[in-house]
């Protein structure tokens, strides 16, 4: 089973307007880390917002924030008032565990937002 | 630049040569991993070490992959007898693990392209 599903292969979205990208995991482990990561068409991979499981609150951080429902293991990405800059790869992953065992990250297939002007 | 960085960016090759790509973490970094990144997936693990010692190999590392960090600074990725299934994006990423209360999060380099012809 895939443990990190992101069933939007791409996305459009208008200059100016929010737009949330899905993510959905499977674990059974009660101590994991939730990341998105986006990945612009230079190819670095660019760290954007954390949520770890045991957080009471959902991250925010400046314009993204993490819409976490954990019965439903789901870690949408909402991105508010997008910029044409935004137009990316978007990339959820998950660390299981608490780091100590390698801290290893499972990425999505990832979503292609497209910002349109 | 106080980044991941990895080089060379590109490397063409024709099947069945050796191929060497190498990764300067951030500097004090203590973890360094491998991800092999193929056109339009998102990045697959492959390896990562713990100052110089590597604790954890993916099914994806055949014999053919070998990984070093001799010092526990930078890392090299071998490839030996190159396949036209190796073209992909090879992603370097470090951390900096101090405990269960750090996020993990993974500091990434912008990869190094290969394409075996």
């Amino acid at each position: 089973a895939q443990k990190i599903t992101q069933t939007q292969p791409g996305m459009f979205v208008q200059e100016k307007e929010a737009v949330t990208l899905d993510c959905t995991y499977d674990t059974s482990d009660p101590s994991y880390g939730l990341f998105w990561y986006k990945q612009p068409s230079s190819g670095e991979m660019i760290f954007l917002i954390y949520q770890g499981s045991y957080d009471q609150q959902n991250a925010t951080e400046g314009r993204y924030s993490l819409n976490f429902q954990k019965a439903r293991k789901s870690a949408n990405l909402v991105i508010s008032a997008s910029q044409l800059g935004d137009s990316a790869m978007y990339f959820c992953a998950m660390r299981e565990g608490r780091g100590n065992a390698g801290n290893m990250l499972t990425f999505g297939g990832g979503t292609r937002l497209m910002v349109k002007p | 630049d106080t980044g991941v960085s990895q080089d060379p960016r590109h490397k063409i090759t024709k099947r069945g040569q050796n191929v060497t790509f190498r990764c300067d973490p951030i500097s004090e970094h203590n973890r360094l991993y491998w991800y092999r990144q193929t056109l339009g997936q998102g990045p697959e693990f492959l390896t990562y070490f713990q100052n110089e010692a590597q604790l954890e190999k993916s099914r994806l590392l055949s014999d053919r992959f070998s990984a070093e960090r001799p010092k526990g600074s930078f890392s090299t990725l071998e490839i030996q007898r190159t396949e036209q299934g190796d073209s992909a994006m090879y992603l370097c990423a470090s951390s900096d693990w101090t405990g269960p209360r750090n996020t993990g999060e993974l500091f990434f380099g912008e990869g190094s392209r290969l394409t075996v012809l």
